[in-house]
C-alpha cells in the first residue's frame, strides 16, 4: 500500500524559504514522477511541480523562479524548496504520486500539511 | 495553459437523486488526460475517474465519467450521504497540470 507523508516547518517568515519533505513508503520511487500540489484555505488545487526518479523536473511557470525540487530515492523521499515566500504561499501542501506510464493523474496523495507564512 | 471551468459552483441535491457535474476546457483535452477527484473537508483529494471514464480502484459504479474535446461530465447516479463533497476535474498537458475550481455538492 503506497503511503506518502509530508513533513516540515508549519510556520515560515515572509521573504524566507519554505522547505518540505515527502516520505514515501510501500512503493519504489523508481520509474515514477512525484509531485507537489497546494491548496489555500477554502480555495482550489494548484499544481506546483513534479520530479522523476531520474531527477528530471517540471515546474509550474508561475512558481518556477522560486522553486526547486529534489529527490533521494535511497531515502525514499523527495523535497520542495520555495524561496521568498509571501502570505500568498500560505496553503495546505500535498505530495502525490503520478500515475505509472504516462503521468496523467495523481493516484496517491499525502494527507497534506498546512504551512502558514507570517511574521 | 489550459483553463478548466467547472459548473455549477454549488449543486444542492438530496440523497437518491442524480448529480451531473460539468468541466469545460479552454482548449481540446485528450480523453486520456482528464481526471476527476473527490475531496472531503480536512482530507486529501481522492482519485475517482481517470482517462475521462475509467473508475479508479474501489470507486463504486454509481460514479461515471464521459465527454470529449472540451466538455466533460462526472455523473453520480444515486447520491449516497458520503458523496456530498467537493469535486475537481484535472487535465494533463505538455508536462503540466491544471485543476478546475471545483464543484461543491451539498445536501439539499
Amino acid at each position: 500500500q503506497v503511503q506518502l507523508q509530508e513533513s516540515g516547518p508549519r510556520l515560515v517568515r515572509p521573504s524566507e524559504m519554505l522547505s518540505l519533505t515527502c516520505n514515501v513508503s510501500g512503493a519504489s520511487m523508481n520509474s515514477y514522477f512525484w509531485s507537489w500540489i497546494r491548496q489555500p484555505a477554502g480555495k482550489g488545487l494548484e499544481w506546483i511541480g513534479r520530479i522523476h526518479a531520474s531527477m528530471r523536473t517540471n515546474y509550474n511557470p508561475s512558481l518556477q523562479s522560486r522553486l526547486t525540487m529534489s529527490i533521494d530515492t535511497s531515502k525514499n523521499q523527495f523535497s520542495l524548496t520555495l524561496t521568498s515566500v509571501t502570505a500568498a504561499d500560505t496553503a495546505v501542501y500535498y505530495c502525490a504520486r503520478l500515475s505509472p506510464g504516462t503521468p496523467r493523474y495523481f493516484d496517491y496523495w499525502g494527507q497534506g500539511t498546512l504551512v502558514t507564512v507570517s511574521s | 495553459e489550459i483553463v478548466l471551468t467547472q459548473s455549477p459552483g454549488t449543486l444542492s441535491l438530496s440523497p437518491g437523486e442524480r448529480a451531473t457535474l460539468s468541466c469545460r476546457a479552454s482548449e481540446t483535452v485528450s480523453n486520456s488526460f482528464l481526471a476527476w477527484y473527490q475531496q472531503k473537508p480536512g482530507q486529501a483529494p481522492r482519485l475517482l475517474i481517470f482517462g475521462t471514464s475509467a473508475r479508479a480502484t474501489g470507486i463504486p459504479d454509481r460514479f461515471s465519467g464521459s465527454g470529449s474535446g472540451t466538455d466533460f461530465t462526472l455523473s453520480i447516479s444515486r447520491l449516497e450521504p458520503e458523496d456530498f463533497a467537493v469535486y475537481y476535474c484535472q487535465q494533463y498537458g505538455t508536462s503540466s497540470y491544471t485543476f478546475g475550481q471545483g464543484t461543491k455538492l451539498e445536501i439539499k
